[in-house]
């Protein structure tokens, strides 16, 4: 399973785009780039999933660089709601498994 | 999106006990299942993997005989802490997955806390 490499923690003024950096330079060509998020004390919630297109919906998008080596999700207006732990994973393409790394803690500041 | 609940949601219990952990598809039917653990301030560790009407394959580390899975039907998994130990206390979360076209999203459950006394 592909490891991916995020930052520990970042900062977004309410109301701002939150744009939130992955690696995944060994992502090997089944694995999908997924995206949950973990507000504290819940079990996490999905929000996106990409293979090698840029993929958006009604929570956030998802930009895949050409080489896959990299990804950024993007909440487009962050609300302090949307302050969690967001974790970047490469999904094994035959076993689904979902191996979780340490995330990024996105605080959203008023 | 697809509902997968937990029960209990939490529980305290002493140590030397047994304690089964429910985690239910509400509205899909769920071939697979994984549990998860979470330590305090930690990241998600995958345990083991369940598919219905199979024996679980546990994660490297994990000891099957500690935490017993059974995946009996296509809506129900459990997960029963054997023995448990004040170092068994943790967050215990599972995810569904469905068949067919929607198998690519895995739906977690909201968690089950576990305490040992």
């Amino acid at each position: 399973d592909a490891k991916t490499t995020q930052p520990p923690s970042m900062d977004c003024a309410e109301g701002r785009a939150a744009n939130l950096p992955c690696n995944h330079s060994t992502i090997s060509g089944n694995e999908y780039v997924y995206w949950y998020r973990q507000i504290h004390s819940q079990g996490p919630q999905y929000i996106i999933h990409g293979l090698k297109n840029n993929e958006t919906n009604e929570m956030a998008s998802l930009i895949i660089t050409e080489d896959r080596k990299s990804s950024t999700l993007i909440l487009p207006h962050a609300t302090l709601r949307d302050t969690a732990v967001y974790y970047c994973i490469a999904r094994n393409g035959n076993t689904g498994k979902l191996i979780f790394g340490q995330g990024t803690t996105l605080q959203v500041k008023p | 999106g697809a509902v997968v609940s937990q029960h209990p949601s939490w529980v305290i219990c002493k140590s030397g006990t047994s304690v089964k952990i429910e985690c239910r598809s509400l509205d899909f039917q769920a071939t697979t299942m994984f549990w998860y653990r979470q330590f305090p301030k930690q990241s998600l560790m995958l345990m083991a993997t369940s598919n219905e009407g199979s024996k679980a394959t546990y994660e490297q580390g994990v000891e099957k005989d500690k935490f017993l899975i059974n995946h009996a039907s296509l809506t129900l998994s459990t997960l029963t802490v054997t023995s448990a130990h004040p170092e068994d206390s943790s967050f215990y979360i599972c995810s569904a997955r469905g068949a067919g076209s929607n198998s690519y999203e895995q739906y977690f459950g909201p968690g089950t806390r576990l305490t040992v006394t």
